[in-house]
Parts: C-alpha cells; structure tokens; sequence
C-alpha cells in the first residue's frame, strides 16, 4: 500500500538548519510530486514549496525562498526539505504530501509530520 | 496570492445534523478546490476533490458544490467520528493557499 514515512522530530537552535526527510513506498516515486507544508501550534497550514520527483525541478513559495532547499534522492524514494536560519517561528509541525506532476488537484496522501521546535 | 475565506469558524453541532461549511476565493479558481479533515495531532485526510469527487474510502455523507469563487462542503448527517477541523484549499495555481479551518464541535 502507498505510505509516506517522514522522519522523527527535531529541536534545534535559533540559526541553526534542519532537513526533514520523506521516505515513500507502494509505488513509484518518480511519478508523483511532493509539497511541503507547515503547521504552527494552533495554526492552519502553509505551503512551503513543491518538488517534481521525475526531474528535481521545484517551485518555492516567495516567503521561503533562500531559506529552503528541496531535495530527492531517487535510489531511496525519499525526498528532503531543508530549512536554514531557523527562528523561534519557524517552531511547527512539517509534513510532506503527495501530488500529481501534472494536472494536481489535491494531496491525496500525507506524511505523519515532523515537529521541529526552535529554542534555544 | 489567492486568499481562501472560510466560514464559520466554529460551528456548534449535533449528532445526526446536516452541516455546511463555505469556502470562499478571492479569484475565480474553477474547480480546483480540495476538502480536508484534521484530527487533533493527526496529519490531514482528504476529502473531497476537484469540488466535488468523493476521494476512495470516504463516507458518502460528506460532498462537495461549487465552482469559481464559492464552494461548500456537507456532511449531510454528522456522525461522532466527524467532529473535527476542516480546511479547504486551493489547486488552480501557486502558491497552493488553504482556508483558516473550520472546527466543528459538539453541541
């Protein structure tokens, strides 16, 4: 069956960086795409940015652009989201969610997510 | 950026009642909303797609109207499994903008 495992959480400090994987299995990693989005406590979501499996190619929303990196690694069917210069209100749970390359009409299946906490 | 409106944000309910939400965008987005239902702790579950297609294992008690800038979602007789937050997003272009969320709670 289609699953997408993402890592464990994470507390890092005020500046510091983390990367937050996604490991999917039950079907073909290159033929679905992957965005990011992030939940703060008590808070609705917001969408980070997009990742193209096939080709590498992203599209990365202007608040986080220069600040995020996203990766895939194709031998492992595990894709990566990378946060650098982390403040106090980037403290939120990340979940990675499956879509559509071409045509994308929802996330149809989600990581559990990933809390990352920022404190020093 | 498309700014998506939903409303109530809260709504007080009870078992066997029928619930709507709205969902409103700040420019026409055809058809390309999705439905999502949030449990305390848990990740997202979908819904409802494309406004109105019933995603695969989802109750039929739950759809989807609308196209453009209005759309609704029913859960046309609440069941105790259902109190939970709901969110509606947008898919007609980047970057993909959610609603605030509904919670619907028991009255």
């Amino acid at each position: 069956q289609v699953q997408v495992v993402q890592s464990g959480g994470e507390v890092q400090k005020p500046g510091a960086s983390v990367k937050v994987s996604c490991k999917a299995s039950g079907y073909t990693f290159t033929t679905y795409a992957f965005s990011w989005v992030r939940q703060a406590p008590g808070q609705g979501f917001e969408w980070m940015g997009w990742l193209n499996t096939n080709n590498g190619n992203t599209n990365y929303a202007q608040k986080f652009q220069g600040r995020v990196t996203m990766t895939t690694d194709t031998s492992t069917s595990t894709a990566y989201m990378e946060l650098r210069s982390l403040r106090s209100d980037d403290t939120a749970v990340y979940y990675c969610a499956r879509e559509k390359i071409d045509s994308a009409d929802a996330f149809h299946v989600w990581g559990q997510g990933t809390m990352v906490t920022v404190s020093s | 950026d498309i700014q998506m409106t939903q409303s109530p944000s809260t709504l007080s309910a009870s078992v066997g009642d029928r619930v709507t939400i709205t969902c409103r965008a700040s420019q026409s987005i055809s058809r390309w909303l999705a439905w999502y239902q949030q449990k305390p702790g848990k990740a997202p579950k979908l819904l409802i797609y494309q406004a109105s297609t019933l995603e695969s294992g989802v109750p039929s008690r739950f759809s989807g109207s609308g196209s453009g800038t209005e759309f609704t979602l029913t859960i046309s007789s609440l069941q105790p499994d259902d109190f939970a937050t709901y969110y509606c997003q947008q898919f007609n272009n980047y970057p993909r903008t959610f609603g605030q969320g509904t919670k619907v709670e028991i009255k």
